[in-house]
């Protein structure tokens, strides 16, 4: 089954607690993103990646790290979180072309007290 | 900032009602993606809309992309339950930065039955 998983699916931390949230794709998709949704702001893209070794930043990036060492992963680093970070985020992958949707992952609620 | 602004922000309907949100852009578009989240779930894929002045249908769905490429709706026909979501547009800027979309900040649509 075509599928962007992502782990964990909830999270609870705390200030300056390094983490990484993974995700992984089987659809052999060149694009990956990591977005974080905030009520009232829609979908706010942190960072994105347009094959192995290739990223750059989206709209948010400030406080994310990021690697694509393999074209399956994508896994999002917090060094050190704060409160502002806590949010809803949703990795997603897609293939360049006509009909370049994006497929999400299920999400991640990390809350940072 | 946001450079896609969607409106409304919500919107509570009657099952029967029509229901349309808009979206607009700052910048000239390259094309435009529409996507359905349903309360607690991912953002899946509706559609993509590519050429100046676009309409496309699916079934009770109308999708227009404006002819400057700077605007987009989405128009529900007699909504139904099954409809209750929040609706986002995604764009991709003109000189397409593969993969960076930019999402507006949705439009929560509740149906009363």
């Amino acid at each position: 089954e075509a599928q962007v998983t992502q782990n964990p699916r909830y999270l609870i931390t705390v200030t300056g607690k390094k983490l990484t949230v993974t995700c992984s794709q089987n659809m052999n998709h060149e694009y990956m993103s990591w977005y974080r949704q905030d009520p009232g702001l829609g979908l706010r893209q942190i960072y994105y990646s347009m094959n192995v070794e290739v990223t750059d930043k989206g709209d948010v990036p400030e406080g994310y790290k990021v690697s694509r060492k393999e074209k399956r992963n994508f896994p999002l680093i917090l060094e050190s979180p704060s409160p502002n970070q806590t949010s809803l985020y949703f990795c997603a992958s897609s293939s360049p072309g006509q009909f370049d949707e994006q497929y999400f992952g299920p999400g991640t609620r990390l809350t940072v007290t | 900032g946001q450079q896609v602004m969607q409106i409304p922000q919500y919107q509570h309907v009657q099952e029967g009602e029509d229901f349309t949100t808009y979206c607009n852009s700052s910048t000239t578009l390259s094309n435009i993606q529409w996507y359905k989240q349903r309360p607690g779930g991912h953002p899946v894929f509706l559609i993509q809309l590519v050429k100046s002045g676009e309409v496309k249908k699916q079934k009770r769905l109308t999708f227009q992309f404006g002819e400057a490429k700077k605007n987009s709706s989405l128009h529900i026909t007699a909504t139904q339950t099954t409809d209750v979501g929040t609706y986002f547009c995604a764009g991709n800027r003109l000189y397409n930065q593969g993969g960076k979309l930019i999402f507006g900040q949705g439009t929560e649509l509740s149906v009363k039955p």
